[in-house]
């Protein structure tokens, strides 16, 4: 079965410093990958995603990741930390067709140190 | 303009009650989902719906019935409420950008709180 593990509930990191929050997945075949963030009392909003294209996918507020095949992995970084950014990230997938359930990460908690 | 808007925002209410939430998106698109966020911010997915047509019926208790009347509206109704009901409740709807990826848009969200 499909599944998506983010490393590290809460990760907390100083302003102005690089952010990298970890998303693995499991899955047989090629997958679709996205990151999301929810600010406080707001729904999720799509930050990027990944559908085969381009490995390194850049999305808003200067977010990026990269898609590692060999790894399995979909990980988030940001250069230079903002306090605004402190937010709970998802990481999701979903398989190769229309109808796939879209599977979320149990999220993790950035915090941001001033 | 809200995209994807919920109603209530907030609701409190007593074991055994039954309420329901509702979504509307002025998007145009063509699938709604309905997902259940607890308190440790575990975010699952209950149902979808596509063109009216459910497409996604996780293992929800029998107690949840979605309606959708047309493909803007998607409801929730919940029967004999039951303290673990307690979340936040997202309606969310999704485009189909191309080669299978669903986009999702999500509302505010509904915090139910069951007393």
């Amino acid at each position: 079965a499909q599944s998506v593990t983010q490393l590290g509930s809460h990760v907390s990191v100083s302003e102005g410093a690089l952010v990298l929050l970890r998303c693995n997945y499991s899955s047989s075949v090629p997958p679709y990958l996205f990151w999301y963030v929810q600010y406080p009392n707001q729904g999720l909003q799509l930050l990027l995603k990944y559908t085969s294209a381009a490995t390194l996918v850049k999305g808003i507020n200067g977010f990026e990741a990269e898609f590692k095949k060999s790894e399995t992995s979909f990980h988030l970084t940001k250069p230079s930390a903002h306090m605004s950014d402190a937010a709970e990230y998802f990481c999701a997938y979903q398989g190769m067709n229309r109808d796939d359930k879209i599977i979320f990460g149990k999220g993790t908690r950035l915090h941001i140190l001033p | 303009d809200t995209a994807v808007s919920q109603t209530p925002k907030y609701l409190v209410t007593q074991m055994g009650n039954d309420k329901s939430i509702k979504c509307e998106q002025n998007l145009g698109h063509d699938t709604m989902y309905w997902y259940k966020q607890d308190s440790k911010k575990f975010l699952k997915i209950m149902f979808s719906y596509n063109n009216k047509e459910l497409i996604i019926n996780e293992t929800v208790p029998n107690r949840f019935s979605p309606k959708s009347p047309d493909k803007a509206h998607l409801n929730l109704h919940i029967n004999s409420l039951e303290l673990g009901d307690s979340a936040v409740y997202f309606c969310a709807s999704s485009h189909f950008t191309g080669a299978g990826a669903n986009v999702l848009t999500f509302g505010a969200g509904s915090r139910l709180t069951v007393l």
